[in-house]
Parts: structure tokens; sequence; C-alpha cells
């Protein structure tokens, strides 16, 4: 029950686009195309952006898009604007039934 | 209008017991199942358990076993989480969330901290 490997923080200008890696094994994230990425402000509870690796649920911009190449998936922001600044988490279905994530990502929006 | 709107939580010693509730609206609560997360003070989230529809199958992880229970009761749309021989280290928000393989509905959350 390790937890994905993410990126602590990345940052970038409005306008231009960012990626947040998420790293598992072939239990979690290689194994499943269940990796979702939540969106969390501060105080907030997390928000669904993507699940099963690429697919936005209803209402979340197309400015975000996900994939997953073996045991790391990603999840890429275009087009970077001030209110996307807040923690991004992945997280995978496992061969055990259960749920894993990742440490978090701070996003900063210069 | 999904809701999942949880309470129970508060400040206990450590050793003690709290049991959290999470009354569930808007969607079809024995088609799911459900799941707890918890987030410690300024850390990340952390998958604590979760339960089958009939509440047939139960998973956690492993740093409550044995001193954590999950159960449901879909007559009341309810989810449980029985907290016993709780630790300084169980201090977090408490969510509770809808889904097995992809977990897409979460509560607003309730503060859980253990302390002397």
């Amino acid at each position: 029950q390790s937890a994905l490997t993410q990126p602590a923080s990345v940052s970038g200008s409005p306008g231009q686009s960012i990626t947040i890696s998420c790293t598992g094994t072939s239990s979690d994230v290689g194994g499943y195309n269940y990796v979702s990425w939540y969106q969390q402000h501060p105080g907030k509870a997390p928000k669904l952006m993507i699940h099963e690796v690429s697919n936005r649920p209803s209402g979340v911009s197309n400015r975000f898009s996900g994939s997953k190449s073996g045991n790391t998936a990603s999840l890429t922001i275009s087009g970077l604007q001030a209110e996307d600044e807040a923690d991004y988490y992945c997280s995978s279905y496992t061969s055990s039934r259960t749920q894993v994530f990742g440490g978090g990502t701070k996003l900063t929006v210069l | 209008e999904v809701q999942l709107v949880e309470s129970g939580g508060g400040l206990v010693q450590p050793g003690e017991s709290l049991r959290l509730s999470c009354a569930a609206s808007g969607f079809t609560f024995t088609n799911y199942w459900m799941s707890w997360v918890r987030q410690a003070p300024g850390k990340g989230l952390e998958w604590v358990a979760n339960i089958k529809e009939d509440g047939s199958e139960k998973y956690y992880v492993d740093s409550v076993k044995g001193r954590f229970t999950i159960s449901r009761d879909n007559a009341k749309n309810s989810l449980y989480l029985q907290m016993n021989s709780l630790r300084a280290e169980d201090t977090a928000v408490y969510y509770c969330a809808r889904g097995l393989a992809t977990v897409d509905y979460w509560g607003q959350g309730t503060l859980v901290t253990v302390s002397s």
C-alpha cells in the first residue's frame, strides 16, 4: 500500500501548459485503467477532474487531459489560468480492491 | 444532485472511540461501493476503507486494520466508520466518498482530532 509518486510542486505562467506525473506499480497504475485525478483548493473537498485515465466528468474544462504509459500516468493542464492554482492528487484502483493516492502536487500559477 | 454529508467528528483523547456517519442522497445508494478517505492537517489524501454495495466485502488500509470498522445501513442510505483505540496519527479530516474503482463524489468532511 505504498503511495503513488508525484512531484511535490509544479509551476507555470498563465496560458502555458504543465504536466504532473504519477508513478505506481503493475499492481495499481500499470495494471488497471482506473487512474483518477483530483483538484483540491484550500479548505475544500477534492473534485474529480479525470477518471479512467483520460475521461473528463461533465463540467470539467477540456483544458484538463490525462494519459498513461506503463506504470506512470500524467495530467496535463493547458492554457493555465489563475483558478487552476490548487493541489492535485492522482489515485489508482489496486489489485487488493483498494485505492491508493499520490502524495499530491502543489500547482502554482506564476 | 449527489450529496454526501458527514457527521460525528470531534476532539477525543488517545485510546478513545468515535463513530462517523455519512448521509447519502441524490443517487441509488445500494448500487455503489462506498469509501472513507482521510487527510491529516497539511498532508495528502489517504484512502482508509471501503465497503461493497451489500456490505459483504470490506477492505482497510493496514494502519487501521483491527481498530476501524466500516459499515452501512442501506435502509437509511447511510455509511459509518467506527473508530476505536484512536491515536494521535488518526487526526484528520475524514471524507465519505462514493465508488470503488473510481471515487467520484466526496462529502465536505468531518474533522477528527485525537489529543490529550
